[in-house]
Parts: C-alpha cells; sequence; structure tokens
C-alpha cells in the first residue's frame, strides 16, 4: 500500500494564480483531512470530508474550497493565490468502518509558495 | 474546542524517561486525546490516543488524570531517533461526522548524547 499520496510535492505561484492540490490514499479510509502548517502554528484544519461527496469546514477554510468526488481522492483547490497561503500543505485520512480506528494517516506534504 | 498549550522545546539524554504535557483545559465530556510525531520535512505519525486514565503501547505511554485537564505523553529511553516534535490533539466529534480539532503547536524534543 502506497498509504497517502500529495501531488505536486513543490509549487510556486503567482498572487492570482489557481491551483489544485490532489490527495489519495489507498486504505479504504472513509475521513480525509486538508490541513496547513505554518512556522510556530502547528497544523490547522482547512477542510475536512466523512465521506464520498461530503464535505465541511474547518478552522482556517477561507481561501480553499475542496471537493471529494471519489473515496480514494481529496482534491484542495485555490481559486486566486495570496501570499498568506504560502505554508506546507498535509492531507490525512482516518477511520476505517471495519476497524472503527481514526487515527490519521498523514502524507508527505507539498510546500507552496505564492510570490 | 479546547484549546492545547504544550511546552515549545525540551531537552533529554539519551536513556532517559522524556515526560511532555499537554494542557487542554477546556475539554468536553466526549472528546479524546491523541499525540503524533513528526519529523522534518514529513507528516505526523501517530504515537498514542486516549480517553482517560492511563494507555499504554510498545513506544509510549499516555497519562490523563480523572479531570482530563491535561494529558502526559511519556517516551521510556529515549534515543537519538527521537528527536522530533510532538504534537497534542484534541477531537471532538458531534454526530453526523461533525468534526472539531485541534492540534497544539508542538514541543520540539532534542535528544543529546
Amino acid at each position: 500500500n502506497a498509504g497517502v499520496t500529495q501531488t505536486p510535492k513543490f509549487r510556486v505561484l503567482k498572487t492570482g494564480q489557481s491551483m489544485t492540490l490532489l490527495c489519495a490514499q489507498d486504505m479504504n479510509h472513509e475521513y480525509m483531512y486538508w490541513y496547513r502548517q505554518d512556522p510556530g502554528m502547528g497544523l490547522r484544519l482547512i477542510h475536512y470530508s466523512v465521506g464520498e461527496g461530503t464535505t465541511a469546514k474547518g478552522e482556517v477554510p477561507d481561501g480553499y474550497n475542496v471537493s471529494r468526488l471519489k473515496k480514494q481522492n481529496f482534491l484542495l483547490g485555490l481559486e486566486s493565490a495570496a501570499p498568506s497561503q504560502t505554508s506546507v500543505y498535509f492531507c490525512a485520512s482516518s477511520y476505517h468502518p471495519d476497524t472503527f480506528s481514526d487515527t490519521q494517516y498523514f502524507g508527505p506534504g507539498t510546500r507552496l509558495t505564492v510570490l | 474546542l479546547a484549546k492545547t498549550t504544550q511546552p515549545i522545546s525540551m531537552d533529554s539524554y539519551e536513556g532517559q524517561e522524556v515526560n511532555i504535557t499537554c494542557s487542554h483545559n477546556n475539554i468536553a465530556t466526549n472528546d479524546y486525546i491523541t499525540w503524533y510525531q513528526q519529523f522534518p520535512s514529513q507528516g505526523p505519525r501517530f504515537i498514542i490516543q486516549g480517553y482517560k486514565t492511563k494507555v499504554t503501547n510498545e513506544v509510549a505511554s499516555l497519562f490523563i488524570p480523572a479531570d482530563r485537564k491535561s494529558s502526559t505523553l511519556s517516551l521510556p529511553r529515549v534515543s537519538l531517533s527521537d528527536t522530533a516534535v510532538y504534537y497534542c490533539l484534541v477531537t471532538r466529534t458531534s454526530g453526523a461526522g461533525s468534526y472539531q480539532l485541534t492540534f497544539g503547536k508542538g514541543t520540539k524534543l532534542s535528544v543529546i548524547p
């Protein structure tokens, strides 16, 4: 199993550009999450999904949109990037119905710089 | 949701036991506590999870007092490879898939030879 993978690993954008970050998991997890991590701030939840076709806002959702069209994929979109969105973005997944475990498994992260 | 507070950093010598405490004064009845470990340029990795009292697994122990306003991660006999940032997480599920999460800002543990 590959676990949780994220694409791309690095990206540089100019202010106002748009992009989509892709997260994929092969563990049949129901729940998926997007976090951002800034120096000294820990991890902050942007959006999450508790199942295919459902999404919900986390702590810092402004400026981001998400979609979960397939159970294994969770997309994070930036419609108009701003320098304040420069960060490392982590995707995670959890909760296998058969095991009732909600341990989160994290991807390797995407380092995004907005100029 | 409960705000979490952890020490910013800690130093320890190899072979010693390390205890990292997280404060979560406003924890609610149904909230539970999880600890993660993160190495540079990697995503966090699960260490241990608990609701109350004591939980132990092959790598750590988690102590939660009766009032649950704090929790302590205990790492026995640390080695250089335990040098990492440790995060405390409080999670609240409110039914119908509603989630609230609060990660602490992390404790940077440095293990000294």
